[in-house]
């Protein structure tokens, strides 16, 4: 069946750190691709998203790169801050379905 | 434009009891779907509402989850009667285009004890 498979959290950087948050997906055809946020006490927010191979979603420095031939959508920033602390859900939406599928999460926790 | 609203933020029950948890979706969003998360799992796809129809349900977990949308406006989901596996994080989501993605609203937190 469809799933997503996201690395095991939290994760803890410090500030202007690297951040990747690795992804990876089992779906049947060409399923559009996202990574969703949720900050402290707020709801899931889009992120970013792509909808085919190499395609490569963006959005506040954040970046995630549809690879069809490993099945990935990695995410990364190049510097984190202390405002990146949040939990992020990497999904997938089938062509023909209409919900979305998550993985797990992942905790991020950004220290200055 | 006004998000998802959802509520309650909270509920703590005991077990037996029946709750109700409400979503009120962007004005004119025909779609609106429920998903939950227990603890340190995956969210799960519950059911998806076009107007006051449901489309899809296959994710409802048993008979002791019914969810509404009458009038294709606000959604409830009554769960009855509780027990401790429902435990978890209640999201709802609406979209007027499934193209263009999906708003959530900031869930409700259901505890049962």
């Amino acid at each position: 069946g469809n799933s997503v498979t996201q690395m095991e959290g939290p994760v803890t950087l410090s500030e202007e750190a690297f951040l990747t948050i690795n992804c990876t997906y089992t779906a049947t055809g060409y399923p559009s691709l996202f990574w969703y946020v949720q900050y402290p006490g707020e709801g899931l927010q889009l992120l970013l998203k792509a909808t085919k191979a190499d395609d490569k979603g963006s959005n506040k420095g954040f970046e995630a790169t549809y690879r069809k031939e490993t099945t990935s959508f990695h995410l990364e920033k190049g510097s984190v801050q202390v405002s990146d602390s949040a939990v992020y859900f990497c999904a997938l939406k089938t062509q023909a379905g209409t919900a979305l599928i998550f993985g797990k999460g992942t905790t991020l926790s950004v220290s200055s | 434009e006004a998000g998802v609203t959802q509520f309650p933020s909270h509920s703590v029950i005991e077990k037996g009891q029946t709750v109700t948890l409400r979503c009120d979706p962007i004005s004119g969003h025909d779609n609106l779907y429920w998903y939950r998360r227990v603890m340190g799992k995956e969210i799960k796809f519950l059911l998806h509402f076009v107007k006051e129809s449901k489309q899809d349900e296959s994710g409802m977990p048993n008979n002791r989850f019914l969810a509404e949308r009458t009038g294709g406006t606000y959604s409830t989901l009554k769960v009855q009667p509780a027990e401790l596996e429902d435990s978890g994080v209640y999201f709802c989501a609406s979209s007027q285009d499934i193209s263009y993605g999906y708003t959530f609203g900031s869930g409700t937190r259901l505890t049962v004890v």
